[in-house]
């Protein structure tokens, strides 16, 4: 099993440029994050979802979109890209609710300049 | 919200030494606790994780303990070792519906020194 891919692994931006950021899994999980991670600092979550369909704001959701169609994708949509969005991006998965470990993918590096 | 509070944010501790790191939580209902090892560079990796029925757990050199009357919770490393140097961070859930979410601590640099 891959466990949770993330695609692309680096990826520079120019301000006011949009991109998705992809997001898969084949561990069968319902839930689903997206963490913000900046340099030196601890994990952020911006969007999750509790299953296909099903999508929630986490702390730091502005300036960005999700959607779950499918259990096995989550893509996080960033629109008009922002000096203050450069982080690194993470996303999880676990089995059920937060009570259960998450499976953290290697993460997307994104720098918006 | 829940609110997380994670000590020290660096330690560093000579090689085969023991390292504690103490975290304490807000919602008395949070009843998980995870701890997570990031490498540099890396994914965030559980290491060992904690559910409110039980006061401690081991996992070899790895121990986390939970004190529910205080709300706090720590993780100890024996026996230290050099790749054990990584941002270590705790985490607390309550994990029933419609708090399906993590909060975790601001982490702490453990640096094993030779």
């Amino acid at each position: 099993n891959a466990g949770v891919t993330q695609t692309p692994k680096f990826r520079i931006l120019k301000i006011g440029q949009s991109m998705t950021l992809q997001c898969a899994q084949d561990m069968n999980h319902n839930y689903m994050y997206w963490y913000r991670q900046d340099p030196g600092m601890g994990l952020k979550l911006i969007y999750y979802s509790v299953g296909a369909g099903i999508t929630d704001k986490g702390e730091v959701p502005n300036g960005y979109n999700v959607s779950r169609s499918t259990t096995e994708d989550f893509p996080l949509r960033l629109e008009l890209a922002a000096p203050s969005q450069t982080s690194v991006y993470f996303c999880a998965s676990s089995k059920t609710g937060g009570n259960q470990p998450q499976h953290f993918g290697d993460g997307t590096r994104l720098s918006i300049l | 919200g829940e609110n997380v509070e994670q000590h020290p944010s660096t330690l560093s501790v000579q090689e085969g030494d023991s390292a504690v790191i103490k975290c304490t939580y807000s919602d008395s209902a949070s009843n998980y606790f995870p701890w997570y090892k990031q490498e540099l560079g890396k994914r965030p990796q559980l290491i060992i994780d904690i559910r409110s029925n039980v006061g401690e757990k081991k996992d070899q050199r790895i121990a986390v303990t939970l004190n529910k009357t205080a709300k706090h919770f720590s993780l100890h490393i024996t026996e230290t070792q050099p790749e054990d140097s990584a941002v270590y961070f705790c985490a607390a859930s309550k994990g029933n519906f419609g708090n399906e979410k993590l909060t975790f601590g601001t982490g702490t640099r453990l640096t094993i020194i030779p």
